[in-house]
């Protein structure tokens, strides 16, 4: 069954440092996002990329988050510099016609 | 804005007990609405989804939910839980159009104990 897979499971940074999470979305979707959980909170929508292009954000996503396609295969998201309350897990998900979106198994980010 | 409610944070069952795991929106239209699993250390799996037509709605794992529109709800029900069961389970919905930007509810932890 194709899978959404997320690069790496666990990362840990430094405070003040660039990160760059990785998604591989399922090959025939068109539509991609990236959540995130702070631990013991809810799930919360960040981003929608569709077409090359951000669909929408939440006010969440702000000026140090961005979001790129560099390929064909690979959704990255990136963080300039990151806060300590950046600490989260952070899901990639892909749907085929926004119907229903397959999460990947989330990246653990620590800043310290 | 959307905002999801799921009562039950923690929910301890024996194996064969029923389920029911409450879950209210608020919302000013038409929602889709979805029950999503994540079993430990996976992602988050579609138990169920619904957009229209049939309120009571069949999922995977003998799962279901009902949309009760004049309760805002969509609670999970399943009749006799087993242990592999113990899980996350999230409600969340989506405006019209699909899962493009899903708002979920905290969570409730489901242990099944044998």
């Amino acid at each position: 069954e194709p899978e959404v897979t997320q690069t790496p499971s666990h990362q840990v940074t430094q405070m003040g440092q660039e990160v760059i999470l990785r998604c591989v979305p399922i090959s025939n979707h068109l539509y991609f996002y990236w959540y995130r959980q702070i631990l013991g909170q809810k799930v919360e929508f960040l981003v929608s990329f569709y077409n090359n292009e951000i669909s929408e954000k939440s006010e969440i996503f702000d000026d140090q988050f961005s979001v790129e396609r560099p390929d064909g295969s690979n959704f990255t998201l990136k963080i300039r510099s990151t806060k300590l309350e950046d600490s989260a897990m952070y899901f990639c998900a892909s749907s085929e016609n926004r119907a229903e979106a397959f999460f990947g198994q989330g990246t653990r980010l620590t800043v310290v | 804005a959307q905002s999801v409610s799921q009562h039950n944070h923690h929910v301890i069952l024996s194996e064969a007990a029923s389920l029911e795991l409450g879950c209210n929106y608020s919302y000013g239209g038409t929602v889709n609405l979805f029950w999503y699993v994540q079993y430990p250390g996976q992602h988050l799996q579609l138990l169920l989804k619904y957009f229209s037509g049939d309120p009571l709605v069949k999922g995977i794992k003998g799962f279901e939910a009902e949309f009760i529109k004049s309760k805002f709800s969509f609670n999970l029900r399943k009749p006799s839980v087993q242990w592999s069961d113990t899980a996350e389970y999230f409600c969340a919905v989506s405006p019209p159009g699909g899962g493009n930007k899903l708002t979920f509810g905290t969570g409730t932890q489901l242990k099944v104990e044998l």
